[in-house]
């Protein structure tokens, strides 16, 4: 299994300005994934993150809004640009392994624009 | 695109007692995986259950079970002697078995399904 470690844990971030989430996985995983929960919603994948290559961005989810890094096989950051009420939200990372089964969840980061 | 149906957002169970969560999802795939993740206030995703479709026979947890019907695409969730621990968001969710072609490896969730246990 992967234990995956978010920064932070919470925010309150004002509008316009950009917050940046850490991930770090204790060991090395090929992929990794972004999701968004907003209140009282399910997860929505916002991208996916494989190293040494550009994320791949789900539909309705832009690169300049949502910036992703993955500078290795244990780390990615997901920035949340010009931020507005709308996205207060849960932004999850999770880590997929080898096998299909495997797909580990951070503890999520809960952010509230105002 | 696969998409995930829950159409209960609430259940409600007494402590002890059987519940059972419904789930049901399409896709053009004969071979895929499904899953119920339990999220309690904490937010953490935690694993309850998991499925391979070629398999026949259904997946047992403890005191979690799934009915999986592939030609139905239905995949249930019973919780038996249901436990104040039990409370959360329960999410179904399905992950394509092609790897890398067409398909990310990433889960598909449903809208979840919040249920209370009542002491």
């Amino acid at each position: 299994s992967a234990v995956i470690s978010q920064k932070p844990s919470r925010d309150i971030c004002q509008r316009g300005t950009s917050l940046t989430i850490q991930c770090q996985v204790d060991s090395q995983v090929t992929m990794m994934f972004w999701y968004r929960q907003q209140p009282g919603q399910s997860l929505t994948l916002i991208a996916t993150a494989n190293q040494g290559s550009e994320a791949t961005y789900e539909s309705g989810f832009v690169i300049d809004k949502f910036p992703i890094s993955r500078p290795n096989l244990t780390f990615s950051t997901l920035t949340v640009s010009n931020m507005s009420p709308e996205d207060s939200s849960i932004y999850l990372c999770s880590v997929g392994g080898n096998g299909p089964y495997e797909q580990y969840f951070g503890p999520g980061t809960r952010l509230t624009v105002t | 695109a696969q998409t995930v149906t829950q159409s209960q957002p609430e259940m409600s169970v007494q402590e002890a007692e059987t519940v059972t969560l419904s789930c049901t999802y399409d896709t053009s795939e004969s071979d895929y995986y499904l899953f119920w993740y339990k999220q309690p206030p904490s937010r953490q995703m935690i694993l309850v259950i998991r499925q391979e479709a070629y398999k026949q026979q259904n997946a047992t947890e403890n005191r979690f079970s799934v009915n999986f019907q592939k030609a139905a695409k239905s995949f249930s969730l019973k919780i038996s002697d249901s436990q104040l621990g039990d409370a959360a968001m329960y999410f179904c969710a399905y992950r394509s078995a092609r790897w890398g072609v067409g398909s990310q490896g990433n889960l598909i969730f449903g809208k979840g399904t919040k249920l209370s246990v009542k002491p």
